[in-house]
C-alpha cells in the first residue's frame, strides 16, 4: 500500500517563506502532487513533481528527490490568503485512484 | 473548458434514511471519477473510483455504494446512513492524458443526526 507523512500544523507570518514536507512509502511511483484546501472548500491542484529537483511557480515551488522518497512544498513571500491546508498525493501504486497524505494546516499571522 | 457538478451542496438526513449524492463532469470524456470523503479537520479518504461506465472500485467496506450509469456521471448511495457517515464527500475527475492532476468538485457537507 500507499502511505505519506506530512507535519499537522505550521505557523509563520505574513511575508515569510515556509517549507512544508512530505515522506512517501509506494509503489510504482510516478510523482508527488500538491494540493491546496481553503476552510470550508474543495482541494485545488497547485503542483507536480515527477523528476527530482525543484518546480517553480509564482509564490510556490515544489521539490522532489526520488531517492529520499521525500518532496516539499515551498511557499514564499507569505500571505494571509496562504492559510490553508496542503495536501501531499501520490498515484496508487499502477492504477488510476490516489492516496493524499493527511494535511498540513498553515496558518499565516500578520 | 471542464466544469464538475455536485448537489446538494448541504445535506442534514436521520440515521437510517437513505442518500443519493451525484456529481457530473461537463467537457470531458471518458474521465475517471473518485468519491472522496473528509471529516472535519482531516485528510481525504477515497471511497470509490471508476474508469469507466459500470467500473466501480471499493477502497473501504462500508454501507455506502457507487454507480456510474453515464459516462459523465457518478452517484454515491446508501440504503441506511450511520452517524459515522456525516462529513464532506468530494467528487473528483482526472484523465489518462491528464497525468497526475485531480480536479475537485464544491462538495457536499452531510450531517447525519
Amino acid at each position: 500500500g500507499q502511505s505519506l507523512e506530512q507535519p499537522s500544523e505550521v505557523t509563520a507570518v505574513e511575508g515569510a517563506i515556509v517549507q512544508i514536507n512530505c515522506t512517501y512509502q509506494t509503489s510504482g511511483f510516478y510523482g508527488l502532487s500538491w494540493y491546496q484546501q481553503h476552510d470550508g472548500g474543495a482541494p485545488t491542484f497547485l503542483s507536480y513533481n515527477a523528476l527530482d529537483g525543484l518546480e517553480e511557480t509564482g509564490r510556490f515551488s515544489s521539490f522532489l528527490s526520488r531517492s529520499d522518497s521525500y518532496g516539499y512544498l515551498l511557499l514564499q513571500e507569505l500571505q494571509m490568503k496562504d492559510s490553508a491546508s496542503y495536501f501531499c498525493a501520490v498515484r496508487d501504486g499502477y492504477g488510476q485512484n490516489f492516496v493524499f497524505g493527511p494535511g498540513t494546516r498553515l496558518s499565516v499571522l500578520p | 473548458s471542464q466544469t464538475i457538478h455536485q448537489w446538494p451542496a448541504t445535506l442534514v438526513q436521520p440515521v437510517g434514511s437513505p442518500l443519493s449524492l451525484e456529481c457530473t463532469v461537463e467537457g470531458t470524456s471518458n474521465p475517471n471519477l473518485y468519491w472522496y470523503r473528509q471529516a472535519a479537520g482531516r485528510g481525504l479518504q477515497l471511497l470509490f473510483y471508476s474508469v469507466g461506465i459500470g467500473q466501480i472500485s471499493s477502497e473501504v467496506p462500508q454501507n455506502l455504494s457507487a454507480s456510474r450509469p453515464q459516462d459523465r456521471q457518478f452517484i454515491l448511495s446508501s440504503k441506511k446512513l450511520l452517524l459515522s457517515d456525516s462529513g464532506f464527500y468530494l467528487c473528483a475527475w482526472s484523465t489518462w492524458e491528464g497525468g497526475e492532476t485531480q480536479y475537485f468538485g464544491p462538495g457536499t457537507r452531510l450531517l447525519v443526526l
